[in-house]
């Protein structure tokens, strides 16, 4: 149990494109989701947290305007890349907190590479 | 803020050989401790996490930990290392009543058969 899929894992896109990726608990309702950007070598860095029904909370240098989240469901979320330029590719990676667990334990998607020409 | 100190990068072993990866964390309060596990081409998973109790945990295959408070510590062990245990670990923090999880770097272990 405790799946959590994302799709597309891996998007290619023109520079100034804008591009979806989704997250999808597939066998429990989350309430939580929260969206990670991963460079090479580098840590896993929030970018968001988002709670279904309300908007997201981006962490401090995220700008929301470019990247646009919608937890719209108990079940999915989704990252939206406005616009996107070079810069914007990175490995983004989805998690989510089942609602009715209480531990902090967090459930990965697979990952999405972006890759923006 | 909380961060997160991974001081391996990358280490390589020899099957058989004993794992420590250390981690490291700065804050004060009440902290819930994770590691997590990235298999090559895979998600990643829990391996283990210490909430209260007793400080030594233990997770899946073979894997504990230890939450030294006055070290601000919570290192990864094993005793005898497998090639399929080859993959990436993040120590991850989360403090009490606050959702955020804070990951630190990240190390590659690289298990040689």
């Amino acid at each position: 149990g405790a799946v959590v899929s994302q799709h597309p894992s891996w998007v290619i896109c023109k520079s100034g494109t804008s591009v979806k990726i989704e997250c999808r608990s597939l066998d429990f309702q989350a309430t939580t989701m929260f969206w990670y950007r991963q460079f090479p070598k580098q840590s896993l860095m929030l970018m968001a947290t988002s709670n279904e029904g309300s908007k997201a909370t981006y962490e401090q240098g995220v700008e929301k305007d470019k990247f646009l989240i919608n937890h719209a469901s108990l079940t999915l979320s989704t990252l939206t890349v406005t616009s996107a330029h070079p810069e914007d590719s990175s490995f983004y990676i989805c998690s989510a907190r089942p609602r009715d667990r209480f531990t902090g334990e967090l459930f990965f998607g697979e990952g999405s590479r972006l890759t923006v020409l | 803020a909380q961060s997160v100190s991974q001081h391996n990068h990358h280490v390589i072993l020899s099957e058989a050989a004993s794992l420590e990866l250390g981690c490291n964390y700065s804050y004060g309060g009440t902290v819930n401790l994770f590691w997590y596990v990235q298999y090559p081409g895979q998600h990643l998973q829990l391996l283990l996490k210490y909430f209260s109790g007793d400080p030594l945990v233990k997770g899946i295959k073979g894997f504990e930990a230890e939450f030294i408070k006055s070290k601000f510590s919570f290192n990864l062990r094993k005793p005898s290392v497998q090639w399929s245990d080859t993959a990436e670990y993040f120590c991850a923090v989360k403090t009490g009543g606050y959702q955020k999880v804070t990951f630190g770097t990240g190390t590659k272990l690289q298990v040689i058969p």
